[in-house]
């Protein structure tokens, strides 16, 4: 079956703007969770949503939101951009988020410049 | 609250030695144990996962893991390395109940298999 499937894969932006990732998650899954890598803070949660719920949320600011679909895609969205948010974005999908396993995408790498 | 501690950032190993790779947790409600691997400009593939039952768990491309609950670790093994298995190994651990979807990983040990 098709995996987790991150788009876009690449992206560069200038501060102060917006960008939104999306994700697709594996057939069946309802929990989509995000995360954000950088060599300094390692793998950060953001935040949680099963069945269009955000269900968990990590300590981020209010720039970085997210929104999940009736058919289980999730989006996520950074506004007003600074330098610090350039990473790798991840999300990973489950049956149901309480750990039965998670499966990662390949990540959307975002340069903020 | 949870937290993950791997023990060493890099661990060099000649080709088809043995690797142990160290993870330690902290948790005050019982958890999920994972151990993921990330290759360059790519994202994290499962290796192995403890949620119960025989403590020694074996996983993908010859990797093991052995929970030990006394001394909250869950280190990963594997008995003879091969170049292809350089990369980056992620600890982590996920809550029983509450904080749904939420992994808690630890810094990363980076593997470098040298011929």
């Amino acid at each position: 079956k098709a995996g987790v499937t991150q788009t876009p894969r690449y992206l560069i932006k200038t501060r102060g703007q917006q960008v939104t990732l999306s994700c697709s998650p594996i057939s069946g899954h309802r929990s989509v969770s995000w995360y954000q890598q950088t060599p300094g803070q390692g793998l950060q949660f953001l935040f949680e949503y099963f069945s269009e719920t955000q269900r968990n949320k990590g300590n981020f600011p209010g720039r970085f939101s997210g929104r999940q679909f009736s058919n289980s895609r999730s989006e996520m969205n950074v506004s007003t951009l600074e330098l610090g948010d350039s990473a790798l974005y991840l999300c990973a999908s489950s049956l149901d988020g309480l750990g039965y396993g998670y499966t990662f995408g390949s990540g959307t790498r975002l340069t903020v410049v | 609250a949870q937290s993950v501690t791997q023990l060493d950032s890099q661990v060099p190993v000649f080709e088809e030695a043995p690797v142990e790779l160290r993870c330690n947790y902290s948790s005050s409600v019982s958890v999920y144990l994972f151990w993921y691997v990330q290759y360059p400009n790519q994202g994290l593939q499962l290796l192995l996962k403890y949620l119960s039952g025989s403590t020694l768990v074996k996983g993908i491309n010859g990797f093991e893991a052995e929970f030990n609950k006394s001394q909250t670790s869950f280190h990963l093994r594997k008995p003879s390395v091969h170049i292809s298995d350089t990369a980056e190994y992620f600890c982590a651990v996920s809550a029983y109940s509450g904080n749904t979807g939420k992994l808690i990983f630890g810094q990363g040990t980076t593997l470098q298999v040298k011929p």
